[in-house]
């Protein structure tokens, strides 16, 4: 597609319930990535997926987030068990990789905010 | 791990001031990349700094890498209304394709 399409735009789940997050990158960008904001914080790493390679968990907070990621499509996050310190935007972007460097800016979705209540 | 600060956090400015906003990384860094967040949106991607030193403009907008590739800072000349939003810095590291991003400045205008 033209842009970083994510659903659902927002999403109000109660406590100890899981949600399922989608992204759909940029058609040819091989490169995703997820971060989270928290409301007037900054952009807070997950995970990063890059072709056929490990992808960078690094950033999951705890073991009730994981994400997955099908070829050079489509990716989900899993929150499993939410907490209401869950409750943020999650934004996905992609990136054009280029000799082995990701020399371009990343392009972001508009976002899922995640409300646990 | 790296961690990559702005300064100031908030920045309020009347309408044809200048606005300059400062981002520093405890590592030196493969690049540095600058995203613009308006209020209620997604950051938006406005340009990556590679070279030591490098300067860089967009219309009244100037970014500059440092020499030693551990800080950047974000001038803008004459702001107006249209340039309300949150800047973030990002750094990358080498070796490494994430970005961190930095905390941000927040720039209102008062017309």
């Amino acid at each position: 597609g033209a842009g970083v399409s994510q659903s659902p735009s927002n999403k109000v789940t109660e406590k100890g319930k899981d949600v399922e997050l989608r992204c759909d990158p940029i058609s040819g960008h091989t490169a995703l990535y997820w971060y989270r904001q928290r409301l007037g914080q900054g952009l807070e790493f997950l995970i990063y997926f890059q072709g056929n390679s490990a992808p960078d968990k690094s950033g999951l907070p705890s073991d009730r987030f994981s994400a997955e990621r099908t070829g050079e499509s489509v990716s989900t996050l899993t929150i499993q068990r939410t907490q209401q310190e869950d409750s943020a935007v999650y934004l996905c972007a992609s990136s054009l990789v280029f000799g082995g460097a990701a020399n371009y800016g990343y392009t972001f979705g508009s976002g899922t905010r995640l409300t646990v209540v | 791990g790296q961690q990559v600060m702005q300064i100031p956090q908030y920045q309020h400015v009347q309408e044809g001031e200048d606005f300059t906003t400062y981002c520093n990384s405890s590592t030196t860094l493969s690049n540095i990349q600058w995203y613009k967040q308006r209020p209620g949106g997604h950051p938006v991607f406005l340009i990556q700094l590679v070279k030591s030193g490098e300067v860089k403009k967009q219309k009244r907008l100037t970014f500059q890498f440092g020499e030693a590739k551990k800080n950047s800072s974000l001038h803008i000349t004459a702001t107006q209304t249209t340039d309300v939003g949150t800047y973030f810095c990002a750094g990358k590291d080498f070796g490494n394709e994430k970005l961190t991003f930095g905390t941000g400045t927040r720039l209102t205008i008062i017309p």
